[in-house]
């Protein structure tokens, strides 16, 4: 089964600041990586299909990069309402798995 | 708009049996794969299973094979997870969910569309 293993797990920033959130495959998945974010007593949404598409929309400093087995997630320019909890996704076989998660906090 | 409703969801003892159930509207149904994700409050997202657009091909994770089942009635716009021998570790909120384009061959895409949710608790 191919894992896929987040970091951070937990990041504090400020509004204004860049942030990049890491996934790693366990085996090369192409560009089968998705990403989410998720607020507190809210479903996830999709952000970024595909590794590097951007959801229909999504603000533009959300961004997505990678292929194989080592991606990441952008946020160019924090904004207050992107403080959340963000998760990598494979899609690449089945099983599929999320990753860790990544909680965004204020500093 | 593409809307999705998960009903079904209720206390439970351990060893018991459950069915979910998630209504699908305002997109083709039977165009997409179909999956269930849960997740325990407070925790992380959990893959549970895929069923292809046609209900030709199930998946399962680990950790619900041989103890769930997807399903799906493509006539009524439906989406359904049997759920048996149900363990005090299969409480969580339970979303119903479409991949965000269609797929005819053996791949599988990322989810754009999720319900609010139904909650399991499996509990004596």
């Amino acid at each position: 089964d191919i894992q896929v293993t987040q970091s951070p797990s937990s990041l504090s920033a400020s509004v204004g600041d860049r942030v990049t959130i890491t996934c790693r495959a366990s085996q090369s998945i192409g560009t089968f990586l998705n990403w989410y974010q998720q607020k507190p007593g809210k479903a996830p949404i999709l952000l970024i299909y595909a590794a590097s598409s951007l959801q229909s929309g999504l603000p533009s400093r959300f961004s997505g990069s990678g292929s194989g087995t080592d991606f990441t997630l952008t946020i160019s320019s924090l904004q207050p309402e992107d403080f959340a909890t963000y998760y990598c996704q494979h899609s690449y076989s089945p099983p599929i798995t999320f990753g860790q998660g990544t909680r965004l906090e204020i500093k | 708009e593409m809307q999705l409703v998960e009903s079904g969801g209720v206390v439970v003892q351990p060893g018991g049996s459950l069915r979910l159930s998630c209504a699908a509207s305002g997109f083709s149904f039977d165009d997409y794969n179909m999956h269930w994700v849960r997740q325990v409050p407070g925790k992380g997202l959990e893959w549970v299973s895929v069923i292809t657009w046609d209900g030709s091909s199930t998946h399962y994770a680990d950790s619900v094979k041989g103890r769930f089942t997807i399903s799906r009635d493509n006539s009524k716009n439906s989406l359904y997870l049997q759920m048996n021998s149900l363990r005090t570790e299969d409480t969580a909120l339970y979303y119903c969910t479409k991949e965000e384009r269609i797929s005819r061959g053996y791949y599988f895409y990322g989810m754009d569309v999720w319900g609010q949710g139904t909650t399991v608790t499996v509990s004596s």
